[in-house]
């Protein structure tokens, strides 16, 4: 496919599970992104990928949440012990490269709508 | 930190008539991009425009358009001859120009009706 992907769409999770949203990034882009968006509101960064290195986990909400990119392509979020504040859609964003000056746009997935019950 | 602000929550407007979404942010630093994005009920995000700090002209992409006032930290968006299809929550957002900074800082989002 020619954009980014991710799955599941939809996930709904009992308080205390674990969940696991799997990102599949445009081929070849260097730079991966998970944002979070809360209902109605504008999405917040978690953390930031160039190839396989995590440069940026500033976002990460605590220490249940944890993400990787292993071999610098596909990406997944985990969330351990899963609370009800987890609930939001999960955005990934995926951008070719991080050229200084340049725009380095980003392209975002469908996202993971995440229901904590 | 760099914060960005919506002041609007929601804006309606005619078809083929033009409106204007209104976003401000901080920051301080003097080199940074900034952008409006549209997301459909679907979801997936989509780039409407984008601006370069250090460039004095403004933005334009077919009928949007934005104005972009560096001094006084504003970047609306201008869309003219509104379409059904431009109904969307847009969302502005701010991105350093470091190397080392790619995330994007959101706003809380502009909800736009389309009234036909």
């Amino acid at each position: 496919g020619a954009g980014v992907s991710q799955s599941p769409r939809y996930k709904v999770a009992k308080r205390g599970q674990d969940v696991a949203l799997r990102c599949d990034p445009i081929s070849g882009h260097v730079s991966l992104f998970w944002y979070q968006q809360a209902l109605g509101q504008g999405p917040e960064f978690l953390t930031y990928f160039q190839n396989e290195a995590q440069l940026d986990k500033s976002g990460l909400p605590s220490d249940r949440f944890f993400a990787e990119r292993p071999e610098g392509s596909v990406s997944t979020l985990k969330i351990q012990r899963t609370q009800q504040e987890d609930s939001a859609v999960y955005l990934c964003a995926s951008s070719l490269g991080v050229q200084a000056g340049a725009p380095n746009e980003q392209f975002f997935g469908p996202g993971t709508r995440l229901t904590v019950l | 930190a760099q914060t960005v602000t919506q002041s609007q929550p929601e804006m309606s407007v005619q078809e083929a008539e033009t409106v204007t979404l209104s976003c401000t942010y901080d920051t301080s630093e003097s080199d940074y991009y900034l952008f409006w994005y549209k997301q459909p009920p679907s979801r997936q995000m989509i780039l409407v425009i984008r601006q370069e700090a250090y460039k004095q002209q403004n933005a334009t992409e077919n009928r949007f358009s934005v104005n972009f006032q560096k001094a006084a930290k504003s970047f609306s968006l201008k869309i003219s001859d509104s379409q059904l299809g431009d109904a969307a929550m847009y969302f502005c957002a701010y991105r350093s120009a470091y190397q080392g900074a790619q995330k994007l800082v959101f706003g809380q989002g502009t909800r736009l009706t389309i009234n036909p």
